[in-house]
């Protein structure tokens, strides 16, 4: 059974940093891209960030370029997301998705439960 | 900012057909798939179409998907109490680099 569950959200102050993991089981990790896509409360879905199934491609929103860093362990089986530089505006549910390929699409056949991040002095 | 726009909201009655637009330009529908996410209240995102018309595994086939230049809709029939949810459309966008998400839209079982 395929199953990815995010952990390390929490309260940060304004200029803090997170990092995010992804703990992926029941499947070989490192055939598959995955990505990060987040929702603010009452607010739609937003892409963030993704990698590639091998880590040589990562891709980032304009939104957090440059403050977010997406790396993942393959001899794990592990995503992260590490969290710089943190805005009230990076205040949301933070999923972890598996894509469908080994390269980045917007495909995303399993998701995590969520892990809330909330930005706030 | 959504790249992808769709209706806030759509509504309908029992057993009726419900469709749900999504609009795009040609760096992201124009040029790659889409593909459908259905969000119960409380819950994570669940793939629903892929690849413009496909259905995962274990969906009704009263989901259906469709891709026409740079729009895609979402057709629901047979409404059911249980489809009532946030549905979102996404696709890959080559000027951007990245994947991108619909504005989501409510749909009401009444």
């Amino acid at each position: 059974e395929v199953q990815v569950l995010e952990s390390g959200g929490g309260v940060v102050q304004p200029g803090g940093s997170l990092r995010l993991s992804c703990a992926a089981s029941g499947f070989t990790f490192s055939n598959y891209a995955m990505s990060w896509v987040r929702q603010a409360p009452g607010k739609g879905l937003e892409w963030v960030s993704s990698i590639s199934g091998r880590g040589g491609g990562t891709y980032y929103a304009d939104s957090v370029k440059g403050r977010f860093t997406i790396s993942r362990d393959n001899s794990k089986n592990t995503l992260f997301l590490q969290m710089n530089s943190l805005r009230a505006e990076d205040t949301a549910v933070y999923y972890c998705a598996k894509d469908t390929t080994l390269g980045s699409s917007a495909r995303f056949d399993y998701w995590g439960q969520g892990t809330l991040v909330t930005v706030s002095s | 900012q959504s790249v992808l726009t769709q209706p806030p909201s759509a509504s309908g009655t029992p057993g009726q057909r419900v469709t749900i637009s999504c609009s795009g330009s040609s760096s992201n529908i124009g040029s790659n798939t889409v593909n459908w996410y259905q969000q119960l209240p409380g819950t994570a995102p669940k793939l629903l179409i892929y690849s413009n018309n496909q259905r995962p595994s274990g969906v009704p086939d009263r989901f259906s998907g469709s891709k026409s230049g740079t729009s895609a809709s979402l057709a629901i029939s047979g409404l059911q109490s249980e489809d009532e949810a946030d549905y979102y459309c996404a696709s890959w966008d080559d000027r951007l680099n990245g994947a991108v998400f619909g504005t989501g839209t409510k749909v009401t079982v009444l």
